[in-house]
């Protein structure tokens, strides 16, 4: 398994703003996922961080607004750019482990983010 | 696609009274599958998986069994605490190490006393 430490666990930000979010993994992972969980909703995937190169990003959701950064196998960030009321919501860095059969994926405490 | 499909909540329940949470899922290939718990405040947590048809997935008093003639994932408790109030998230990736999971819109659950 693997401790994964998210940053900040929670912020109130204001319109317009940027904000950035860490992840830090305490073990080299092959995989770094980001997911937004809007309030009272399902988790949704907004981009899988590939180290060396640009992230992978799903519909939806677009570098301009969230760009991220993967300098190595352990840290990532998430920037949530210009950020409307819209983007409240919790963001969470998740890791898996590419080549070894069914490990599951491991989940930081989430980022809680209000606009105002 | 592949898409994960969990029963409408909240579900509200006594103490010791018995959970069910359905789940089922389209996939291409052969999933594995998981269910994943989300307590007030928290992040999620890995409750249980099981990676082939016919695995049983167990933890805390949970089951879940892979079910591949069925396409489901139901998890079962026979006896529930105050301290399982939380919101439960039906997952899978597909056959593939390291891909992101897929998830269903999650069932909250609410024991009382």
């Amino acid at each position: 398994s693997a401790v994964i430490s998210q940053k900040p666990s929670r912020d109130i930000c204001q319109r317009g703003t940027s904000l950035t979010i860490q992840c830090q993994v305490d073990s080299q992972v092959t995989m770094m996922f980001w997911y937004r969980q809007q309030p009272g909703q399902s988790l949704t995937l907004i981009a899988t961080a590939n180290q060396g190169s640009e992230a992978t990003y799903e519909s939806g959701f677009v570098i301009d607004k969230f760009p991220i950064s993967r300098p190595n196998l352990t840290f990532s960030t998430l920037t949530v750019s210009n950020m409307s009321p819209e983007d409240s919501s919790i963001y969470l860095c998740s890791v898996g482990f590419h080549g070894r059969d069914n490990q599951p994926q491991h989940f930081g405490d989430g980022t809680r983010l209000s606009i105002l | 696609g592949n898409s994960v499909t969990q029963m409408e909540g909240p579900v509200t329940l006594s103490e010791e009274a018995f959970l069910t949470i359905n789940c089922t899922y389209t996939a291409t290939g052969y999933p594995s599958l998981f269910w994943y718990v989300q307590y007030p405040g928290e992040g999620l947590q890995l409750l249980l998986k099981a990676t082939k048809a016919d695995d049983k997935g167990s933890n805390k008093g949970f089951e879940a069994t892979y079910r591949k003639e069925t396409t489901s994932f139901h998890l079962e408790k026979g006896s529930v605490q105050v301290s399982d109030s939380a919101v439960y998230f039906c997952a899978l990736t597909p056959n593939q190490a390291g891909t992101a999971l897929i998830f269903g819109k999650g069932t909250t659950l609410s024991v009382s006393s």
